[in-house]
């Protein structure tokens, strides 16, 4: 079963200061890993996507990094903002050809970002 | 200005009534989606359609219905079938293929009273 574990489920962290969220993945065959940020009661926004040949994607102040063999993800917030509280969702696209339909969304991790 | 956009923002309905939520965009996709969102759960597929006249039921359709008529329109029943319908609705859109970066609309809250 293709399954999506983000860890910690949530986070609080000082304003300036960087955190790092994690993404393990069981999805397969793989295609691609996104990450959206999601502001409380609003539709998620797109982050970063990254390929399997794709290990480092950067926006701005977030980093996310892909390790394919270890099924593995990472989202780094440097310097952290009062408006990066939200929650981050990563989502896994499984290739199953033809454009079938086959996304696996993670919990997300829940962000708080205090003065 | 492009985008997807969704109304009502808030909804409330009565048990045994059926309500429709609206999604549109005007990004020219031809794919469009509509999730479920739960507290402390991932987003739930409800339905799917990747071009028009044509849609196909997500993970959790039961007690929900979809036409798609027209491109840039996908509206969401929720029938009084649907035995625990209080969320937050997702719709969202994409190029053919799902594996392309899905665009996502502001979100309904429904709430059955």
């Amino acid at each position: 079963k293709n399954q999506v574990e983000q860890s910690p489920q949530s986070l609080i962290i000082l304003e300036g200061k960087n955190c790092t969220l994690q993404c393990n993945y069981t999805v397969s065959p793989f295609s691609n890993l996104r990450w959206y940020k999601q502001d409380t009661g609003r539709g998620p926004v797109s982050l970063t996507i990254m390929t399997f040949s794709e290990n480092t994607k950067s926006n701005g102040r977030y980093t996310a990094t892909l390790d394919a063999d270890t099924k593995q993800s990472s989202l780094h917030i440097t310097a952290s903002q009062l408006s990066d509280s939200a929650s981050y969702i990563c989502v896994v696209s499984g290739d199953s050809g033809a454009g079938s339909y086959q996304l696996t969304f993670g919990k997300g991790t829940k962000l708080s970002v205090i003065p | 200005d492009g985008g997807i956009t969704q109304s009502p923002k808030y909804l409330f309905r009565k048990e045994g009534q059926n309500v429709t939520l609206s999604c549109e965009q005007n990004l020219n996709h031809d794919a469009m989606y509509w999730y479920r969102q739960d507290p402390g759960q991932g987003l739930r597929l409800i339905y799917y359609s990747q071009i028009v006249n044509d849609f196909q039921k997500g993970d959790i359709a039961e007690g929900y219905s979809v036409s798609r008529e027209k491109k840039e329109s996908f509206p969401l029943t929720v029938t009084s079938a649907q035995k625990n319908p209080t969320a937050f609705y997702l719709c969202a859109s994409s190029t053919r293929y799902s594996y392309n970066e899905q665009f996502f609309g502001p979100g309904t809250r429904l709430t059955v009273l």
